[in-house]
């Protein structure tokens, strides 16, 4: 348990669909992250959050829409997603934008079919 | 831009044996971090080393920023420790956390 928790786990979802994933920290951090992990990639960088605010937008495309209403409450909106969007979707936080200790959620296995 | 590369790729260990795993950074970096995801997709942060050397039980990891290269050693091995190492490090400017592709790791018993 790291303090960070994504919801759903897992997700499977129609490309025509609408979803969204949650996250939540309690650890008073003030930055938070969205990372998507694909098979055989690096983890990359989607959208970064600092005190609420949406700092870094990793050139995502806008069928992922982020909304961080507080700094404890992160969401990614999905919408007509695409199967190479298929990707486990990771949430992290910081006590600042350093990443230092950063802590991540366990993610949300996301399948587009 | 700050490239991270991580060795050996993959790695397969009997249960009670040493490894090293090595990470190479290509410029100045701040915020070196290692990283162990589990086989259940968690990824729990097992240190910050921008220099020098840190142990934690079983684990140590040193970090030589002028050579540009972190180690981590896992010692006695257990299949516990199987999973995803990655190493992890911010651009200067703080924005990005850029990760190496990471070296799995496999211990049988």
């Amino acid at each position: 348990e790291t303090g960070v928790t994504q919801t759903p786990r897992h997700l499977v979802m129609g490309m025509t669909n609408k979803k969204s994933l949650k996250c939540e920290q309690h650890l008073g951090h003030n930055a938070m992250y969205w990372y998507k992990q694909s098979a055989k990639k690096p983890l990359e960088l989607m959208f970064v959050y600092n005190f609420k605010e949406q700092t870094e937008n990793n050139s995502v495309p806008s069928r992922f829409s982020p909304e961080c209403p507080n700094s404890s409450h992160l969401f990614l909106h999905l919408h007509t997603l695409q199967p190479e969007d298929s990707a486990l979707y990771l949430c992290a936080s910081s006590q600042e934008t350093g990443y230092w200790g950063a802590f991540f959620g366990q993610g949300t296995r996301l399948t587009v079919v | 831009g700050i490239q991270v590369e991580q060795s050996p790729p993959d790695l397969i260990l009997q249960e009670g044996a040493n490894s090293t795993l090595r990470c190479n950074f290509s410029d100045s970096v701040n915020n070196l971090q290692w990283f162990h995801q589990n086989p259940w997709g968690q990824l729990i942060n097992l240190f910050y080393i921008p220099s020098g050397t840190k142990q934690n039980g079983r684990l140590s990891a040193t970090t030589v920023a002028t050579e540009r290269y972190s180690l981590l050693y896992i010692s006695s091995s257990q299949t516990t420790d199987s999973g995803v190492y990655f190493c992890a490090a911010t651009n200067q400017a703080g924005t990005a956390l850029i990760f190496g592709k990471g070296t799995t790791l496999s211990v049988s018993s």
